[in-house]
């Protein structure tokens, strides 16, 4: 009965590589986000859904790109990986962004 | 986005003392103000918040206050507890839909 999960939780790759990181969330929410934290724990916002429209598109690479399947689903797909990739992604839904977040587990990504 | 200046980045108490911490604001149209609790390993969870037609908020020992005037806005936990050893962020909603988080606040609390 998770609210907010992420796959996989850890993921360890070679530069250059191209991954992705699902997120799924049972709430029902209209909003869901990606979030990267780094090794100083701050967290920036990357993306933000509301009802598959890209609300937001922070100063990310557009070697980040999210793919929203469906209403419950917002997965983070990454081109091209490069070391400074390396932190910890985490997915968040909300009714709308003035309502409380629920953020997932988070996803451990390092570039080798 | 908007900035939101956190302080003080670590703060130690000892168990039983209250800890406090601040947070300021750029945006005088902001008026939702959450706060985070991040745990080790785990993802941000929220604790309080409070919207701006209010100056106080109170859960049991955790209280948030906020003085629009001087667009500030602050954490209180009373009777500390090991538990509460984390990390505490504030955020405000900026004008794309999602929130601007401060750079956070490592409490440890000691027995």
């Amino acid at each position: 009965d998770t609210a907010v999960s992420q796959t996989p939780k850890y993921l360890v790759t070679q530069m250059g590589n191209d991954k992705s990181i699902k997120c799924e969330q049972n709430l029902g929410h209209d909003t869901m986000y990606w979030y990267k934290q780094d090794s100083k724990k701050f967290l920036k916002i990357m993306f933000s859904y509301n009802n598959k429209e890209l609300i937001i598109n922070e100063t990310v690479p557009n070697r980040f790109s999210p793919k929203s399947p469906d209403k419950a689903h917002l997965n983070l797909h990454i081109n091209s990986l490069e070391l400074g990739d390396s932190a910890v992604y985490f997915c968040a839904s909300s009714q709308n962004f003035q309502e409380t977040q629920y953020f997932g587990p988070g996803t451990r990504l390092l570039v080798l | 986005g908007e900035n939101v200046e956190q302080h003080p980045s670590t703060l130690s108490v000892q168990e039983g003392d209250s800890a406090v911490i601040k947070c300021t604001y750029s945006d005088s149209a902001s008026n939702y103000f959450p706060w985070y609790k991040q745990e080790l390993g785990k993802g941000p969870q929220l604790i309080i918040d409070i919207r701006s037609n209010v100056g106080e908020k109170k859960d049991q020992r955790i209280a948030v206050t906020l003085n629009k005037t001087a667009k500030h806005f602050s954490l209180h936990i009373t009777e500390t507890q090991p538990e509460d050893s984390a990390v505490y962020f504030c955020a405000t909603p900026n004008s794309g839909y999602a929130l601007n988080f401060g750079k956070g606040t490592s409490l440890l609390v000691t027995p």
